[in-house]
């Protein structure tokens, strides 16, 4: 079956760095979904990706979508202590990545 | 908007007993919600698929005469975890999203611990 892997699985930084995650499927992916996930709660939406080479900007957040279809990252600029929780990437099967746990040293 | 809820936010049960978790849209209706469970620190699995009215999809590995999972509205789906036992201690989450879209609404999560 579809496989989704995603790196790191923790990441500490400290507060005004930069954070980055990977999300690698073992097929070609219609779409891929981000997903955060503060400490205790549920996953929230944060964004879709469809179209090959898709860069779509959220404030600090940066998404990409591989020119293949088959990866996709999400970067975050200057982290704030707001930004801890859980990262997931979701292929269009619901398959969910690992997580990529962020925390912060303010 | 696209409030989804869930009853109970936990439960305790004896091993044997049989447990009933409610996931509600609260302000939209549903046409799919989808159960997952969630074991501590680590992701999300996809349990089963249910569409108003049909019956549910389930994953390959999940059974589904153990978790019952009925969607008898566009607003409820309800999953019942039969017989419980410890190993099915975990915490379940629902979501809930609308017909043409993608984007998933989660609920706030069921955590069942089985004595």
């Amino acid at each position: 079956g579809q496989q989704v892997m995603q790196i790191p699985q923790y990441q500490h930084v400290q507060e005004g760095e930069d954070f980055t995650t990977y999300c690698n499927s073992s097929t070609t992916l219609s779409n891929i979904q981000w997903y955060k996930q503060r400490p205790g709660g549920h996953p929230v939406f944060l964004i879709q990706l469809v179209k090959s080479g898709e860069v779509k900007k959220q404030k600090r957040l940066t998404f990409q979508f591989g020119e293949a279809k088959k990866n996709s990252s999400l970067h975050i600029t200057a982290t704030q202590t707001t930004d801890v929780g859980t990262y997931f990437c979701v292929s269009q099967k619901l398959v969910f990545g690992q997580g990529t746990r962020l925390t912060i040293n303010p | 908007g696209a409030v989804v809820s869930q009853h109970p936010s936990w439960v305790i049960c004896k091993s044997g007993t049989s447990v009933k978790i409610e996931c509600r849209s609260l302000d939209f209706q549903a046409t799919t919600m989808f159960w997952y469970r969630q074991f501590p620190k680590q992701s999300l699995m996809l349990m089963a698929t249910s569409n108003e009215g049909s019956k549910a999809t389930y994953e390959q590995g999940v059974e589904k005469d153990k978790f019952l999972i009925n969607h008898a509205s566009l607003t409820l789906s309800t999953l019942t975890v039969t017989s419980a036992h410890p190993e099915d201690s975990s915490f379940y989450i629902c979501s809930a999203s609308v017909f043409g879209t993608d984007t998933q609404y989660f609920g706030p999560g069921t955590r069942l611990t089985v004595l």
